[in-house]
């Protein structure tokens, strides 16, 4: 079984200033886990993956996250916010070796103000 | 190189009725996944088909049902409508037999409203 907990319904930042997204997951499995936004009226994008090498991802647009296995952890930041980063955006825990069915955490909204 | 794309965008049915919705997978996938994302909340897994066959499925009721064709395209049905049913539905392909670590891509879903 898998599970993922985001632990911020919604996350308010000024343009320029960093930003930190929290996820904590559980999973019976060696897990993949994923960074996904989903811009309004849009499809989901994939930020960044996570799949057992370097514990320091580093995605697109200025995103990274670090896993922790000890904390369960999988937290997604990014060192100066930009208007354009203003979304929806989900933490996805996948199982590596059992199928690629995705599990997603109850999303983050993200505003950015100027 | 097309994407994957999902058809309708928009649709509106009375509780009760039945629908279909149609996804094409990226080219190259051959294993089309469906999730529904309601309103406020994140994407869950309905099911996952590959070779024509349901290989994986989620925690949904039996009204719940999908086909694959031979071209990989996929349909997902819903019988006897509930108001809560009322979600985006996203499609995403992928390549059958890769781990959990391989990209899934997404569609740009299609919004069902029940009334």
């Amino acid at each position: 079984a898998q599970s993922v907990t985001q632990l911020d319904s919604h996350v308010s930042v000024s343009e320029g200033t960093p930003v930190l997204l929290r996820c904590n997951y559980s999973s019976s499995y060696s897990p993949s886990l994923f960074w996904y936004v989903q811009h309004p009226n849009k499809g989901l994008q994939l930020l960044l993956k996570y799949t057992s090498a370097a514990t320091l991802v580093k995605g697109i647009n200025g995103f990274e996250a670090e896993f922790k296995k000890s904390e369960t952890s999988f937290h997604l930041t990014k060192p100066s916010a930009h208007m354009s980063d203003a979304a929806e955006y989900f933490c996805v825990v996948s199982p590596i070796n059992a199928g690629n069915m995705l599990t997603f955490g109850g999303g983050t909204r993200l505003m950015v103000k100027p | 190189d097309a994407g994957v794309t999902q058809s309708p965008t928009h649709l509106i049915k009375t509780r009760g009725q039945q629908v279909t919705l149609r996804c094409s997978p990226k080219s190259g996938h051959d294993t089309v996944s469906w999730y529904q994302q309601a309103l406020g909340q994140g994407p869950q897994f309905i099911f996952q088909y590959y070779e024509e066959e349901e290989r994986q499925r989620g925690n949904f009721p039996d009204r719940f049902s999908g086909h694959q064709f031979p071209n990989y395209s996929s349909e997902l049905n819903v019988n006897a409508l509930l108001l809560g049913d009322s979600a985006l539905y996203l499609c995403a392909s992928s390549l059958w037999g890769s781990s959990g670590s391989y990209e899934q891509y997404f569609g740009p879903g299609t919004r069902l409203t029940v009334t």
